[in-house]
């Protein structure tokens, strides 16, 4: 069975610093990666995704992730925050056989002036 | 843009009584979800439907009861609501298309059980 952590619930950062979200996953088949951003009183919006080919994907508003294969790990990185950045994240897998997505606890990011 | 509209983003109701949470999606997806959202959980599977008519069980699917008429539509029923049923819940829908499939969202439902 596949399962993701995000070991940290909660992550402050001051604006304009870089942040480093976590994400590890468990699978015993070849995965999709996908972050997923909520921001409050809302649904969840796909922020990136890893299918194939490069193991770096970035999103249009300055995230990236790196999927490493053998750390079964896909961080999600940015290199400035802004307080718009200010949301909770979920990182998701789903095996390439099935249709079901699994997710991450999610980790609160607070982007602080 | 794939539009998921699930019909009430606010529900108070009392123990036992039976509710009805609806979701609507406007592209022709053929997968549809259910997940509950609870802080420090993330988001649980209830029940997924991958065609009409057609639904499966996820890794919660006690209490909870699914309908599937038409394509677009896919509702969540609580038979008898309870407390412990207190929580954010999310439709999602998707395409079948291979390596391609991503969830699209509603907005939640915040449903309360007093």
């Amino acid at each position: 069975a596949q399962s993701v952590t995000q070991l940290d619930s909660q992550v402050p950062v001051f604006e304009e610093a870089p942040v480093e979200l976590r994400c590890n996953y468990s699978s015993s088949v070849s995965v999709y990666l996908f972050w997923y951003v909520q921001y409050p009183n809302q649904g969840l919006q796909l922020l990136l995704k890893y299918l194939s080919g490069s193991t770096l994907v970035e999103s249009i508003n300055g995230f990236e992730a790196e999927f490493n294969k053998s750390q079964t790990s896909f961080h999600l990185r940015k290199p400035s925050v802004h307080i718009s950045d200010t949301a909770e994240y979920f990182c998701a897998v789903r095996d390439n056989y099935g249709q079901n997505f699994v997710f991450g606890p999610g980790t609160r990011l607070s982007v602080l002036p | 843009d794939v539009k998921v509209t699930q019909s009430s983003r606010y529900l108070v109701k009392r123990t036992g009584e039976k509710v009805f949470l609806e979701c609507v999606q406007d592209m022709d997806h053929e997968n549809m979800f259910w997940y509950r959202q609870d802080p420090g959980l993330g988001l649980r599977l209830i029940y997924f439907s991958y065609d009409v008519k057609m639904k499966e069980k996820g890794d919660i699917p006690e209490g909870y009861s699914v309908s599937r008429e038409k394509k677009e539509r896919f509702s969540l029923i609580l038979e008898s609501a309870s407390t412990n049923q207190t929580s954010m819940y999310l439709c999602a829908s998707s395409i079948v298309q291979a390596g391609a499939n991503v969830l699209t969202f509603g907005a939640g439902s915040r449903l309360t059980v007093l």
